[in-house]
């Protein structure tokens, strides 16, 4: 199983509201991470999570909040957030090392509007 | 710096013909490169990696790539274009060791005319 899920694949928010995505997998990988794609764009870095601890943070603005409960789960939550924030927000997995790379497998994404 | 470039926005080709779609790295050490696909309002697909075992790589859906030090290219090629084939393709870099990144190319559009 190759596969990562995220929940809900859609999602309207005012920009007072409280939100969060999930992200699952069961590949057994021990990294994790948060992208934000805009329409026409490669995906940004936003956070990696490596064995459930906060690893990378891309300068992410704090009304984004990230969590790993455990080494499956990956949420991410959202508060106040802005128009500009609107956005596909991916969710990867990855094995994990120090040395060498492994590729990332990527989920379907949560099509995020602010309005 | 580690840094990927992909010349042009899009691409078009007739079905049958051949894919080629072109990818520069910038790096002083060996790199990771990868090729993903997105289709529309899905997610980024794996088609292919090149980790230093083989230069010429073969991925999903009849693609391939070749690594060349020389030209510091890695082009994704597939002889014959298929309907299905149309999605944003993105190069990607990474480089060894703990917490590395992966650095996206801005991506190319490959359209497919009947």
């Amino acid at each position: 199983d190759t596969e990562v899920t995220q929940t809900p694949k859609h999602l309207v928010m005012g920009m007072t509201n409280k939100k969060s995505l999930k992200c699952e997998q069961h590949m057994g990988h021990r990294a994790m991470y948060w992208y934000k794609q805009k329409a026409k764009k490669p995906p940004e870095l936003m956070f990696v999570y490596s064995y459930e601890k906060l690893s990378i943070n891309e300068s992410v603005p704090s009304r984004f909040s990230p969590e790993c409960p455990n080494s499956s789960l990956l949420n991410l939550h959202l508060h106040a957030l802005q128009p500009e924030d609107s956005a596909l927000y991916l969710c990867a997995s990855s094995q994990y090392r120090t040395s060498g790379i492994y590729e990332q497998y990527f989920g379907p994404g949560t099509r995020l509007t602010v309005t | 710096a580690q840094s990927v470039t992909q010349l042009g926005s899009h691409v078009s080709v007739s079905e049958g013909a051949l894919v080629l779609l072109r990818c520069n790295y910038s790096s002083s050490v060996p790199p990771y490169l990868f090729w993903y696909v997105q289709y529309p309002n899905q997610g980024l697909q794996l088609l292919l990696k090149y980790t230093s075992a083989a230069t010429l790589v073969k991925g999903i859906n009849g693609f391939e790539a070749e690594f060349k030090k020389s030209e510091t290219s890695f082009h994704l090629t597939k002889p014959s274009a298929h309907m299905s084939d149309a999605a944003e393709y993105f190069c990607a870099v990474s480089f060894t060791g703990a917490n590395s990144k992966l650095t996206f190319g801005k991506g190319i559009t490959l359209s497919v005319r009947p």
